[in-house]
């Protein structure tokens, strides 16, 4: 989608192992999030961030981690993956009028 | 908590029928979403909503709220097949969203 890039489209982990997901956005939003959506599911709010600098708990944040030290890069980290964070992950940005608009998406298989 | 409610989470419409789709929602909120998903895509906005009596159509599908009631309704009229997918609202809860379990919608001919 416009102005919100994701990488990578797929992954595979091994149970343990750790990855960043990367989101870049050139609209200059300060209002970033990260949601994750399950089979036949809707999305779940992980962690949001207002501004640079300043980053808050969603509704599901155990097992991940985040920083924001630049308006345009929010990325998404997770240390020791498990099976429970198999899901579709979606970067998304807010801005003024308020429509939220998404990234492409990130499909994560841990194993 | 706010909540958010769907119905129905599956839909087999004919084409040409009319139908609606309902989101019901828990706590006082005036910004309401509707967005549309495809199959291993992303979602797609469709309509935002940001006062009560909002009324906003595209094409075939026309969305209101009623922030007194909570409610907001998507409604499909004279369905045709390329409108077969998942739709979603979601309910602006202080700058964050808050999904409902999305609508299955299949339109058969």
């Amino acid at each position: 989608n416009a102005g919100v890039t994701q990488t990578p489209k797929f992954r595979i982990l091994k149970i343990g192992q750790s990855m960043t997901l990367q989101c870049t956005q050139d609209m200059n939003h300060n209002y970033m999030y990260w949601y994750r959506q399950d089979p036949g599911m809707g999305l779940k709010l992980i962690y949001y961030s207002v501004g640079a600098g300043i980053t808050d708990k969603g509704e599901v944040p155990n097992g991940y981690n985040v920083s924001r030290s630049t308006t345009e890069d929010f990325p998404l980290r997770l240390e020791l993956a498990a099976p429970s964070q198999t899901s579709v992950y979606f970067c998304a940005i807010q801005g003024d009028p308020v429509e939220a608009f998404f990234g492409q998406g990130t499909r994560l298989t841990v194993v | 908590e706010l909540k958010v409610e769907q119905n129905p989470l599956f839909l087999s419409m004919q084409e040409g029928k009319n139908y609606t789709i309902y989101c019901n929602y828990s706590t006082t909120s005036d910004r309401l979403y509707w967005y549309r998903q495809d199959p291993g895509k992303s979602l797609e906005s469709l309509f935002v909503l940001l006062s009560n009596g909002a009324v906003k159509q595209e094409g075939r599908l026309m969305a209101s709220l009623d922030t007194k009631a909570r409610l907001s309704t998507l409604h499909i009229t004279a369905a045709v097949h390329d409108l077969s997918a998942t739709y979603f609202c979601a309910v602006d809860m202080e700058n964050k969203l808050v999904f409902g379990a999305g609508t299955i919608l299949r339109v058969k001919s």
